[in-house]
């Protein structure tokens, strides 16, 4: 069964630092990866997703992440953190018909 | 274009009774899906729909129905509503399998 696993819960970075984020994930084939931002009492944003060619793929708000099949992982990364990145960041894979969340990452921008 | 819009926002059950939360979209995707997020958890999926009149289990569909008599509407019900129920509900919608997934607001539900 595929499943996503993003190993840090909490993330504080001051503002200005670069960031990186980290997802793993489990799917027997070639996966279709997300990365979504909730900000407080919202809805989830897609910030960027792969499906195939390059592996590093841009997406809104300065935010890139790098599809690495051999570590099955699709980190996502910015250089410059600013304080209204701070939210809570999943990634997901989809596995047909759905997709499979990791439990998030929430991120605090430090001034 | 509104985009998903969800009913209601917020509401307060006690334990036992019943309640519908709607899901609306105006963009003619095909693929809906109902979500719950809890903390440290994620979003799970508890039901989605391939087509109108069409439903299919998720990875936590016990103690939910739903129905999709229009394609652009998503219902999800709560027969008896329980503590463990107590969530934030996303709603969301895709023209296809694979591809982006546009969500609700969320509807915060307490069970008492």
């Amino acid at each position: 069964a595929q499943s996503v696993t993003q190993p840090d819960i909490h993330i504080t970075v001051s503002e200005g630092a670069s960031l990186e984020l980290r997802c793993n994930y489990s799917y027997g084939a070639t996966p279709y990866l997300f990365w979504y931002v909730q900000s407080p009492g919202q809805g989830l944003q897609l910030l960027l997703k792969y499906f195939s060619g390059d592996t590093l793929v841009q997406g809104i708000k300065g935010f890139e992440a790098e599809f690495k099949r051999s570590q099955s992982s699709f980190n996502l990364r910015k250089p410059s953190v600013h304080w209204s990145d701070a939210a809570e960041y999943f990634c997901a894979v989809d596995s047909g018909n759905m997709l499979t969340f990791g439990g998030g990452t929430r991120l605090m921008v430090k001034p | 274009n509104a985009g998903v819009t969800q009913t209601p926002k917020f509401r307060v059950l006690k334990t036992g009774q019943s309640m519908t939360l709607l899901c609306a979209q105006d963009m003619n995707h095909e693929y809906m899906y109902w979500y719950r997020q809890d903390p440290g958890m994620g979003l799970r999926l508890i039901h989605y729909s391939v087509g109108e009149g069409t439903t299919a289990k998720g990875e936590v569909p016990d103690g939910y129905n739903v129905s999709r008599l229009k394609k652009q509407n998503f219902l999800l019900g709560l027969e008896s509503a329980a503590p463990s129920q107590t969530s934030v509900y996303f709603c969301a919608s895709s023209p296809d399998r694979g591809l982006m997934q546009f969500f609700g607001p969320g509807t915060r539900l307490t069970v008492l």
